[in-house]
């Protein structure tokens, strides 16, 4: 069966500090994968998609950047944390990108602070 | 670029009884799925509909592309049915699921 693992669980981080979420998903080959965030009372947006590895689509500028170092591996990171960078993070996959249902992981609560 | 209107933003039941939550769409989608929050935050799938309609317990959904819409219907609401809905849906753009702003359901006694 498939699983998806994110962590960490939860992180409180100081403006201008490093940041890194990873991803991975085990029992499926070279699936999508996807980083979703949600600000406090916002929508889910979508921010990255990576159809193979080393190959990452930005969707929204929010200066953080992405990368997929092996098949079932996706990291999110910063250099610099923003607070508006503050939210839930959410990381998912999919077979394809067109017609195929997304799965979704635990998430992550970050608070910058 | 696509839109997803998604109502209504609250909804309160008494148990027992049903009611529908819908989304509605600017462009065609090729598929939507609903999802429920957990108390984590995170989403799990309820229905993934390519068209047609689906059902599993006392949940139903249906999809209508051309009419750019879908709809989670619930009867017989319970307490533990309380929590927030999302639907989210496919487009042509390749990759991207786009989201509604969800539906906080309230189940009384």
């Amino acid at each position: 069966a498939q699983t998806i693992h994110q962590w960490p669980v939860a992180e409180i981080k100081a403006v201008g500090s490093p940041l890194s979420l990873g991803c991975t998903i085990k029992g499926k080959s070279s699936p999508n994968l996807y980083w979703y965030w949600q600000a406090t009372g916002g929508t889910l947006q979508q921010l990255f998609y990576s159809i193979t590895v080393g190959q990452v689509e930005s969707v929204v500028q929010l200066n953080l950047s992405a990368s997929r170092p092996k098949d079932d591996q996706f990291i999110l990171s910063t250099e610099k944390l923003l607070l508006s960078h503050s939210g839930f993070y959410l990381c998912a996959w999919s077979l394809t990108g067109r017609s195929s249902d997304y799965t979704f992981g635990s998430g992550t609560r970050l608070l910058v602070i | 670029g696509d839109q997803v209107e998604q109502s209504p933003s609250a909804l309160s039941l008494h148990e027992g009884t049903g009611s529908a939550l819908r989304c509605n769409f600017t462009t065609t989608m090729r598929a939507v799925q609903w999802f429920r929050k957990n108390s984590r935050g995170s989403l799990i799938n309820l229905f993934y509909l390519a068209s047609g309609t689906k059902e599993n317990g006392r949940l139903k959904s249906a999809f209508d592309s051309k009419e750019r819409y879908s709809t989670l219907h619930i009867r017989d609401a319970q307490l533990e049915d309380s929590g927030t809905y999302f639907c989210a849906a496919s487009s042509g753009s390749f990759n991207k699921l786009t989201f509604g702003a969800g539906t906080r359901l309230a189940v009384c006694p």
